[in-house]
C-alpha cells in the first residue's frame, strides 16, 4: 500500500509550543499536502510541496520533503488553541490503472493545551 | 476555490436501510470524489463520480453496495445501502477543480451512525 504512515499519532503540548508531526510513504510521489481536519469534519488544504522542493512556509506552517527518506515533517509554530485538530498528509504517487487519486496518512491528532 | 454543500450532515440509520448522501458544489468541477472516514481512522477512497458514466470504484468497494450518480458538474449523490453497523462512519465529498490532484475541497461530512 502506498498509503503514509504519520507519527505521533497524537500530540498533546502548550500554547505557544511549536508543534512538529511527521510524514512516511513508500512509492515515488509527485507532489504530498497536508490537510487538517477539525472535530471529524471536512478536511481543509493546508500546503503542497513538490518533490523537487525541499522546504516551504506559509505562516507558521512550514514542512520539508525529504525524497530520499520519503518522508515530511509539518511544523507549527507558536500554535494557538485553534490548532487542535487532526492533521493528515496526503500523496499523489503514480496513476494505478490509470485512475488518479489522493492516499492519506493515519493522521496526527493535535491538541493545545491553553 | 470551491464551496461544497453536503447534506445530510448526520443521521442514525436502522439495520438493512439505506440512505442517500448530497454533495452539490457552487462550480462546475472536473473531478469528484467519494471518501468513508472510520473512526479514528484514516480516509479511504470509495470512488470517483464520473460525469455521465458509471463511477470508477475502488479495490474493496462495489456498485451494488455504494451506488453512486453524477447527473452533472456539480452535483453527485453517494448511496449507501443495506447498511449494516459496519457502515458507521464519517462519509465525505471532495472535488478537485484542476484535474491535477494537487488541493482537493472537501464537504463538511455526513456522520453516520447504524444500530
Amino acid at each position: 500500500s502506498q498509503q503514509g504512515e504519520e507519527d505521533p499519532q497524537a500530540l498533546s503540548i502548550q500554547e505557544g509550543e511549536n508543534a512538529t508531526m511527521n510524514c512516511s510513504y513508500k512509492t515515488s510521489i509527485n507532489n504530498l499536502q497536508w490537510y487538517r481536519q477539525n472535530s471529524g469534519r471536512g478536511l481543509v488544504h493546508l500546503i503542497l510541496i513538490r518533490s523537487n522542493e525541499r522546504e516551504k512556509h506559509s505562516g507558521r506552517l512550514r514542512v520539508t520533503l525529504d525524497t530520499s527518506k520519503k518522508s515530511s515533517s509539518l511544523l507549527i509554530t507558536a500554535s494557538r488553541a485553534a490548532d487542535t485538530a487532526s492533521y493528515f498528509c496526503a500523496t499523489d504517487g503514480f496513476p494505478i490503472q490509470g485512475a488518479q487519486k489522493l492516499v492519506f496518512g493515519q493522521g496526527t491528532r493535535l491538541t493545545i493545551n491553553p | 476555490s470551491a464551496v461544497i454543500s453536503q447534506k445530510p450532515s448526520r443521521d442514525i440509520c436502522q439495520r438493512g436501510t439505506s440512505l442517500t448522501i448530497q454533495c452539490q458544489v457552487d462550480s462546475q468541477v472536473t473531478m469528484m470524489f467519494w471518501y468513508r472516514q472510520q473512526p479514528g481512522q484514516s480516509l479511504t477512497l470509495i470512488a470517483t463520480a464520473n460525469q455521465g458514466s458509471e463511477a470508477t470504484y475502488e479495490s474493496g468497494f462495489v456498485i451494488d453496495k455504494f451506488p453512486i450518480s453524477r447527473p452533472n458538474l456539480t452535483f453527485s449523490t453517494l448511496t449507501v445501502s443495506n447498511m449494516s453497523p459496519e457502515d458507521s462512519s464519517i462519509y465525505l465529498c471532495s472535488v478537485d477543480q484542476t484535474g491535477y490532484r494537487e488541493k482537493l475541497f472537501f464537504g463538511s461530512g455526513t456522520q453516520l451512525s447504524v444500530l
